[in-house]
């Protein structure tokens, strides 16, 4: 079985600090990804990865960036924390055709 | 841009079928299905490719018009265990990336 595993399930910080949100998958696939869902909204992709060191800006990348160093880990950085960031937070891994998504991090910024 | 699902939720009395409609603005290349339990991550259910093809496994299937830029999915003789939020997700002509719509949240009753 697929395995994508996400450092928190549930985190909250304060306005102004910097967030890291780690994903981590064991399947030694070439994509990974990130996303948001919010109540209305959907499932909105905000940067992935199709190689260590490369990523592409998905639809809405303002105030976040990624990290991958390692194939299996995605990193997903908050430079700043601001409470429209509060959100759940989805890894998924995989190819274009089929993603397996994280358990999701539910982030809240007071 | 996101694809537009309809309806936005549906309540069904176990037995009963539901059709879920997705639809783009862009020429699209594929659609792909996705179900989430709550409080689970999204899982995959089925991708179709440009060609107005129709897939399916069991009760649940989906077809893709390609001229309509729009796919439906069918569940026929719904299961207790059908309740969920189904996502649509579209690859759009010369894309990279899947966009995904908002979401119809579906709940099976006795």
């Amino acid at each position: 079985d697929v395995k994508v595993t996400q450092s928190s399930r549930y985190l909250v910080k304060r306005t102004g600090e910097k967030v890291f949100l780690e994903c981590v998958q064991d399947m030694d696939h070439e994509n990974m990804f990130w996303y948001r869902q919010d109540p209305g909204l959907g499932l909105r992709l905000i940067y992935f990865s199709y190689d260590v060191k490369m990523k592409e800006k998905g639809d809405i990348p303002e105030g976040y960036s990624v990290s991958r160093e390692k194939k299996e880990r995605f990193s997903l950085i908050l430079e700043s924390a601001s409470t429209n960031q509060t959100s759940m937070y989805l890894c998924a891994s995989g190819r274009m055709n089929e993603q397996f998504f994280g358990p999701g991090t539910r982030l809240t910024v007071l | 841009q996101q694809p537009v699902q309809s309806p936005q939720a549906v309540i069904l009395r176990e037995g009963e079928d539901a059709v879920i409609n997705c639809s783009s603005s862009k020429a699209l290349y594929s659609v792909h299905w996705y179900r989430q339990k709550h409080g689970e991550a999204p899982v995959f259910l089925m991708i179709l490719l440009k060609g107005g093809e129709q897939k399916g496994h069991e009760k649940i299937s989906a077809s893709f018009n390609e001229k309509k830029q729009q796919s439906s999915l069918y569940l026929t003789a719904s299961q207790l265990s059908y309740s969920g939020t189904y996502f649509c997700g579209t690859v759009t002509g010369g894309g990279n990336k899947l966009t995904f719509g908002t979401g119809t949240q579906l709940k099976v009753e006795l």
